[in-house]
């Protein structure tokens, strides 16, 4: 069964530090797509980043970099400088293209950037 | 363009009252559809999932029920409300898998 993992139930930093949020995943399907979302207080889910299992290249976006290695089953996100705006809570996630795409969300990381 | 419609966006229910909640799905056809909830301070639970009319999956054992009565809606529902019932419902659609549209949800207390 799929399953993930986000060990660190809060975070809090300083604004302009460097933060990385870790996601371990567990499946037994090859074929699947992992994600992060933000979640601010209004509770929207804001899409990040999706990938596949067969791209392990790491990605980054301005100031969001995430490292996707297959050998240790994690998908980490780092956030370069943060601000007060990354306040939030931030979800991994996890669909199988076996189980329906299912999509599951690891407990999630509640973000806190201070001024 | 492809789009998510959920309603209400809050919602207060007295214990024991019914519940209905919809969501509707626009520019796709044969959606996956699921509803999640988040109870406060917690992460999303998957609660049901349907890939077709009338085809519905459980995934926990619980006071909720789900329908899909036309292909691009679905709808959460209940009889009698628990206060267990309270949290933030959200709705969403996939085709394929490899890309997720959410609603904006609907926050229920249950009093």
């Amino acid at each position: 069964a799929q399953k993930v993992t986000q060990a660190q139930t809060e975070i809090s930093v300083v604004e302009k530090e460097d933060v990385t949020l870790d996601c371990v995943y567990e499946t037994r399907d090859t074929t699947y797509y992992l994600f992060w979302y933000k979640q601010p207080p209004s509770g929207e889910l804001v899409f990040l980043i999706r990938r596949n299992s067969f791209d392990e290249q790491n990605e980054i976006s301005g100031r969001y970099s995430w490292n996707f290695q297959k050998s240790t089953s994690s998908f980490n996100f780092t956030i370069t400088a943060s601000q007060v705006v990354d306040s939030a809570v931030y979800f991994c996630a996890l669909s199988e293209r076996g189980g329906y795409n299912k999509l599951i969300f690891g407990a999630g990381t509640r973000l806190a950037v201070h001024p | 363009s492809q789009t998510i419609h959920q309603w209400p966006a809050t919602l207060v229910q007295p214990v024991g009252s019914p519940l209905s909640l919809e969501c509707t799905v626009e520019g796709t056809s044969n959606p996956n559809l699921y509803w999640y909830r988040q109870a406060a301070g917690r992460g999303l639970q998957l609660l049901f999932y349907s890939v077709g009319i009338g085809q519905i999956s459980s995934e926990v054992p619980q006071n909720l029920s789900a329908s899909r009565p036309q292909d691009r809606q679905f709808i959460l529902s209940s009889k009698k409300l628990l206060l267990s019932d309270s949290g933030f419902y959200l709705c969403a659609w996939s085709v394929g898998g490899r890309g997720y549209t959410f609603g904006s949800g609907t926050r229920l207390t249950v009093v």
